[in-house]
Protein backbone atom coordinates (compact mmCIF):
# COMPACT_ATOMS: atom_id res chain seq x y z
CA UNK A 1 0.00 0.00 0.00
CA UNK A 2 1.14 3.55 -0.39
CA UNK A 3 2.09 5.43 2.20
CA UNK A 4 0.53 8.49 3.98
CA UNK A 5 2.22 11.44 5.71
CA UNK A 6 -0.09 13.09 8.37
CA UNK A 7 0.61 16.28 10.80
CA UNK A 8 1.10 14.26 14.57
CA UNK A 9 -1.02 16.77 16.02
CA UNK A 10 -3.73 19.75 15.62
CA UNK A 11 -5.66 21.82 18.02
CA UNK A 12 -9.29 23.07 16.77
CA UNK A 13 -11.90 25.30 18.29
CA UNK A 14 -15.10 23.65 19.25
CA UNK A 15 -17.89 24.63 16.78
CA UNK A 16 -15.06 25.45 14.25
CA UNK A 17 -14.04 23.16 11.10
CA UNK A 18 -11.39 21.35 11.21
CA UNK A 19 -9.31 20.69 8.64
CA UNK A 20 -6.82 17.92 8.81
CA UNK A 21 -4.62 17.67 5.67
CA UNK A 22 -2.86 13.82 4.08
CA UNK A 23 -0.53 13.90 1.77
CA UNK A 24 -0.14 10.25 -0.46
CA UNK A 25 1.93 11.06 -3.50
CA UNK A 26 2.57 7.73 -4.20
CA UNK A 27 -0.75 6.76 -4.41
CA UNK A 28 -1.91 4.19 -7.59
CA UNK A 29 -4.81 4.52 -10.06
CA UNK A 30 -6.91 1.41 -7.99
CA UNK A 31 -5.97 3.06 -4.43
CA UNK A 32 -8.74 4.52 -2.72
CA UNK A 33 -8.54 7.20 -0.18
CA UNK A 34 -9.73 6.16 3.30
CA UNK A 35 -10.10 7.84 6.77
CA UNK A 36 -10.57 6.27 9.89
CA UNK A 37 -10.53 7.84 13.65
CA UNK A 38 -9.85 6.28 17.11
CA UNK A 39 -11.27 7.84 20.32
CA UNK A 40 -9.23 6.54 23.51
CA UNK A 41 -8.89 2.91 24.29
CA UNK A 42 -11.71 2.46 21.54
CA UNK A 43 -11.52 0.50 18.31
CA UNK A 44 -11.13 2.63 14.74
CA UNK A 45 -14.25 4.21 13.48
CA UNK A 46 -15.00 4.66 9.84
CA UNK A 47 -15.12 8.05 8.84
CA UNK A 48 -15.32 8.27 5.06
CA UNK A 49 -13.75 6.82 1.27
CA UNK A 50 -13.31 8.45 -1.65
CA UNK A 51 -11.42 7.22 -5.46
CA UNK A 52 -10.99 10.92 -7.08
CA UNK A 53 -14.18 12.44 -6.51
CA UNK A 54 -14.85 14.55 -3.13
CA UNK A 55 -17.14 12.49 -0.99
CA UNK A 56 -19.29 14.03 1.53
CA UNK A 57 -21.73 12.43 4.68
CA UNK A 58 -23.27 12.98 7.88
CA UNK A 59 -19.90 13.00 9.52
CA UNK A 60 -17.29 14.46 7.13
CA UNK A 61 -16.18 15.95 3.76
CA UNK A 62 -13.46 14.46 2.07
CA UNK A 63 -11.50 16.73 -0.74
CA UNK A 64 -9.10 14.95 -2.94
CA UNK A 65 -6.71 17.18 -5.36
CA UNK A 66 -6.96 16.62 -8.71
CA UNK A 67 -3.76 14.43 -9.09
CA UNK A 68 -4.98 12.22 -6.45
CA UNK A 69 -1.17 13.21 -4.05
CA UNK A 70 -3.50 14.50 -0.94
CA UNK A 71 -6.52 15.11 0.29
CA UNK A 72 -8.36 16.85 3.14
CA UNK A 73 -10.62 15.45 5.63
CA UNK A 74 -12.96 18.52 6.95
CA UNK A 75 -15.22 17.72 10.05
CA UNK A 76 -17.57 21.17 9.47
CA UNK A 77 -18.70 21.63 13.00
CA UNK A 78 -15.70 20.39 15.59
CA UNK A 79 -17.22 18.97 18.55
CA UNK A 80 -15.56 17.57 21.59
CA UNK A 81 -16.40 14.32 20.98
CA UNK A 82 -14.51 14.58 17.47
CA UNK A 83 -10.83 14.40 19.93
CA UNK A 84 -9.78 11.33 18.42
CA UNK A 85 -6.72 10.45 16.74
CA UNK A 86 -7.29 10.42 12.58
CA UNK A 87 -5.55 7.90 10.43
CA UNK A 88 -5.86 8.34 6.61
CA UNK A 89 -5.10 5.02 4.56
CA UNK A 90 -4.95 4.23 0.84
CA UNK A 91 -5.72 0.71 -0.09
CA UNK A 92 -6.86 -1.14 -3.37
CA UNK A 93 -10.85 -0.73 -2.56
CA UNK A 94 -11.67 -4.50 -2.25
CA UNK A 95 -12.62 -5.41 1.45
CA UNK A 96 -10.08 -8.14 1.14
CA UNK A 97 -7.43 -6.04 1.52
CA UNK A 98 -6.48 -5.11 4.87
CA UNK A 99 -6.04 -1.16 6.20
CA UNK A 100 -2.81 -0.38 7.21
CA UNK A 101 -2.48 2.10 9.92
CA UNK A 102 0.38 4.83 9.98
CA UNK A 103 1.19 7.36 12.95
CA UNK A 104 -2.29 9.60 12.23
CA UNK A 105 -3.21 12.89 13.65
CA UNK A 106 -4.09 13.40 17.20
CA UNK A 107 -7.18 15.92 17.15
CA UNK A 108 -7.82 17.95 20.00
CA UNK A 109 -10.51 20.20 20.03
CA UNK A 110 -10.75 22.68 22.85
CA UNK A 111 -13.81 24.44 24.27
CA UNK B 1 -22.69 0.77 9.00
CA UNK B 2 -21.89 -2.75 10.35
CA UNK B 3 -21.58 -3.94 13.66
CA UNK B 4 -18.63 -5.79 15.29
CA UNK B 5 -18.16 -7.22 18.51
CA UNK B 6 -15.43 -8.63 20.45
CA UNK B 7 -15.47 -11.05 23.29
CA UNK B 8 -14.13 -9.81 26.38
CA UNK B 9 -13.87 -6.86 26.62
CA UNK B 10 -11.16 -6.72 29.30
CA UNK B 11 -9.17 -9.95 30.26
CA UNK B 12 -6.34 -10.42 33.22
CA UNK B 13 -4.57 -13.73 33.34
CA UNK B 14 -1.64 -15.33 34.84
CA UNK B 15 1.58 -15.76 32.80
CA UNK B 16 1.69 -19.07 31.33
CA UNK B 17 -2.47 -19.28 30.46
CA UNK B 18 -4.18 -19.58 27.10
CA UNK B 19 -6.40 -16.55 26.11
CA UNK B 20 -9.08 -17.03 23.58
CA UNK B 21 -10.48 -13.97 22.36
CA UNK B 22 -13.94 -14.19 19.78
CA UNK B 23 -14.61 -11.24 17.25
CA UNK B 24 -18.03 -11.44 15.72
CA UNK B 25 -19.93 -9.61 12.49
CA UNK B 26 -23.60 -9.18 13.65
CA UNK B 27 -25.53 -7.79 11.10
CA UNK B 28 -23.25 -9.42 7.77
CA UNK B 29 -21.02 -11.84 6.64
CA UNK B 30 -17.65 -11.52 6.60
CA UNK B 31 -15.56 -13.41 4.39
CA UNK B 32 -12.25 -12.02 5.43
CA UNK B 33 -11.32 -10.72 9.38
CA UNK B 34 -8.69 -8.81 10.21
CA UNK B 35 -6.47 -8.94 13.69
CA UNK B 36 -4.48 -6.06 14.91
CA UNK B 37 -2.72 -5.42 18.28
CA UNK B 38 -1.85 -2.06 19.83
CA UNK B 39 0.47 -1.22 22.18
CA UNK B 40 0.43 2.17 24.11
CA UNK B 41 0.73 4.95 22.20
CA UNK B 42 1.69 2.78 19.44
CA UNK B 43 -0.39 2.64 15.64
CA UNK B 44 -2.71 -0.78 14.94
CA UNK B 45 -0.16 -3.30 13.98
CA UNK B 46 -1.88 -6.02 11.56
CA UNK B 47 -1.02 -9.49 12.83
CA UNK B 48 -3.05 -11.52 10.77
CA UNK B 49 -5.98 -11.53 7.65
CA UNK B 50 -7.98 -14.60 8.22
CA UNK B 51 -10.30 -16.05 5.67
CA UNK B 52 -13.62 -18.44 6.09
CA UNK B 53 -12.73 -21.98 5.79
CA UNK B 54 -9.02 -21.20 5.35
CA UNK B 55 -5.77 -20.65 7.35
CA UNK B 56 -4.63 -17.34 8.22
CA UNK B 57 -2.16 -15.46 7.04
CA UNK B 58 0.25 -13.99 9.22
CA UNK B 59 2.31 -10.51 9.28
CA UNK B 60 5.93 -11.17 9.69
CA UNK B 61 7.42 -11.49 12.64
CA UNK B 62 4.08 -12.50 14.30
CA UNK B 63 4.20 -16.58 15.44
CA UNK B 64 1.38 -18.48 14.31
CA UNK B 65 2.19 -20.90 17.01
CA UNK B 66 1.82 -18.59 19.90
CA UNK B 67 -1.55 -16.59 18.39
CA UNK B 68 -3.87 -19.03 17.27
CA UNK B 69 -6.31 -17.92 15.03
CA UNK B 70 -9.55 -19.56 13.70
CA UNK B 71 -12.35 -18.18 11.47
CA UNK B 72 -14.77 -21.13 11.56
CA UNK B 73 -17.79 -19.19 9.95
CA UNK B 74 -18.68 -16.21 8.31
CA UNK B 75 -19.71 -14.76 11.38
CA UNK B 76 -16.93 -15.66 13.93
CA UNK B 77 -12.97 -15.35 14.47
CA UNK B 78 -11.61 -16.23 17.14
CA UNK B 79 -7.29 -15.38 18.23
CA UNK B 80 -6.10 -17.29 20.94
CA UNK B 81 -3.10 -16.27 22.42
CA UNK B 82 -1.03 -19.17 23.81
CA UNK B 83 0.60 -19.90 26.97
CA UNK B 84 0.35 -15.53 27.22
CA UNK B 85 2.90 -13.52 29.13
CA UNK B 86 3.61 -10.01 30.19
CA UNK B 87 4.83 -8.81 26.76
CA UNK B 88 1.98 -10.39 24.89
CA UNK B 89 -0.28 -6.81 26.98
CA UNK B 90 -2.01 -5.03 24.75
CA UNK B 91 -4.99 -3.94 23.03
CA UNK B 92 -6.45 -6.47 20.49
CA UNK B 93 -8.93 -5.70 17.83
CA UNK B 94 -10.67 -7.32 15.22
CA UNK B 95 -12.28 -6.04 11.68
CA UNK B 96 -14.29 -7.54 9.45
CA UNK B 97 -14.79 -7.10 5.29
CA UNK B 98 -16.29 -8.29 2.69
CA UNK B 99 -13.59 -10.16 0.59
CA UNK B 100 -15.38 -9.26 -2.85
CA UNK B 101 -16.63 -5.68 -1.96
CA UNK B 102 -15.62 -2.22 -2.16
CA UNK B 103 -16.91 -1.82 0.90
CA UNK B 104 -14.56 -0.85 3.69
CA UNK B 105 -14.00 -2.40 6.81
CA UNK B 106 -15.50 -2.69 10.13
CA UNK B 107 -13.88 -2.31 13.75
CA UNK B 108 -14.39 -4.00 16.60
CA UNK B 109 -14.39 -2.73 20.30
CA UNK B 110 -10.74 -4.10 20.89
CA UNK B 111 -10.43 -6.28 23.78
CA UNK B 112 -7.26 -5.51 26.38
CA UNK B 113 -5.55 -7.92 27.42
CA UNK B 114 -2.93 -7.62 30.80
CA UNK B 115 -0.81 -10.77 31.94
CA UNK B 116 0.45 -10.53 35.22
Amino acid sequence: DAKTTQPTSMDCAEGRAANLPCNHSTISGNEYVYWYRQIHSQGPQYIIHGLKNNETNEMASLIITEDRKSSTLILPHATLRDTAVYYCIVRAGLGGTPLVFGKGTRLSVIA
Amino acid sequence: GAVVSQHPSWVICKSGTSVKIECRSLDFQATTMFWYRQFPKQSLMLMATSNEGSKATYEQGVEKDKFLINHASLTLSTLTVTSAHPEDSSFYICSAGLAASLETQYFGPGTRLLVL
